[in-house]
């Protein structure tokens, strides 16, 4: 049961915006039950889009949700520095697990 | 709204540890409940669920036959029984409930702490 994909890495500047891509299949992405969690070192993850792109009471606006096909993205405007975190997409699967996660992408704000 | 994980610790392989979760704040037995873990330094692995009555469960292909999930409504709590741990099992392990009351599979708006399993000789 393969995971999602995710790039391991990214990175921008303060003030910039990023994008992170979570590729799947017929499946898992291609139903609109994807979501993103963000994780810093040694805590809990924390949901920060849920649907594709529906936002958490609580979570800022700076964080939106997209999906084309068999891709979801997460995207961050405004870059700040505590935006710097692991961040993992998720999904239902209809075959084999019930759920799936990608591999993870580290957000270095620079 | 909380949940609190207990129950990690170090095991052998081959032996059995029982996992539990204790939740407040919100109304339990709404919810359907996930078990995820986290090998340390690695990501997010999806481990089993139940259904708010626990007419329906599910198991990631690694775990199934090994760990069972359960839950006592009666005491806001879930369980994840683990039976012939191996040392790939090692791991933070998360409870997590699902955002929308029923819905089982979908996304997770609380998660606990985590609690560690270390299977080791």
């Amino acid at each position: 049961q393969s995971a999602l994909t995710q790039p391991a890495s990214v990175s921008g500047s303060p003030g910039q915006s990023i994008t992170i891509s979570c590729a799947g299949g017929n499946s898992d992405v291609a139903y609109n039950y994807v979501s993103w969690y963000q994780q810093h070192p040694g805590k809990a993850p924390k949901l920060i889009i849920y649907d594709v792109s529906k936002r958490p009471s609580g979570v800022s606006n700076r964080f939106s949700g997209s999906k084309s096909g068999y891709k979801a993205s997460l995207t961050i405007s405004g870059l700040q520095t505590e935006d710097e975190a692991e961040y993992y997409c998720s999904s239902y699967r209809s075959s084999s697990s019930l759920v799936v996660f990608g591999g993870g992408t580290k957000l270095t704000v620079l | 709204v909380q949940l609190v994980e207990s129950g990690g610790n170090l095991v052998q392989p081959g032996r059995s540890l029982r996992l539990s979760c204790v939740a407040s704040g919100f109304t339990f037995d709404d919810y359907a409940f996930h078990w995820v873990r986290q090998a340390p330094g690695k990501g997010l692995e999806w481990v089993s669920a139940i259904s708010w009555n626990s007419g329906s469960t599910d198991y990631a292909d690694s775990v199934k036959g090994r760990f069972t999930i359960s839950r006592d409504n009666a005491k806001n709590s879930l369980y994840l029984q683990m039976n012939s741990l191996r040392v790939e099992d090692t791991a933070f392990y998360f409870c997590a409930k699902t955002l929308h009351p029923i819905v089982v599979a979908g996304a997770f708006d609380r998660w606990g702490q985590g609690t560690l399993v270390t299977v080791s000789s």
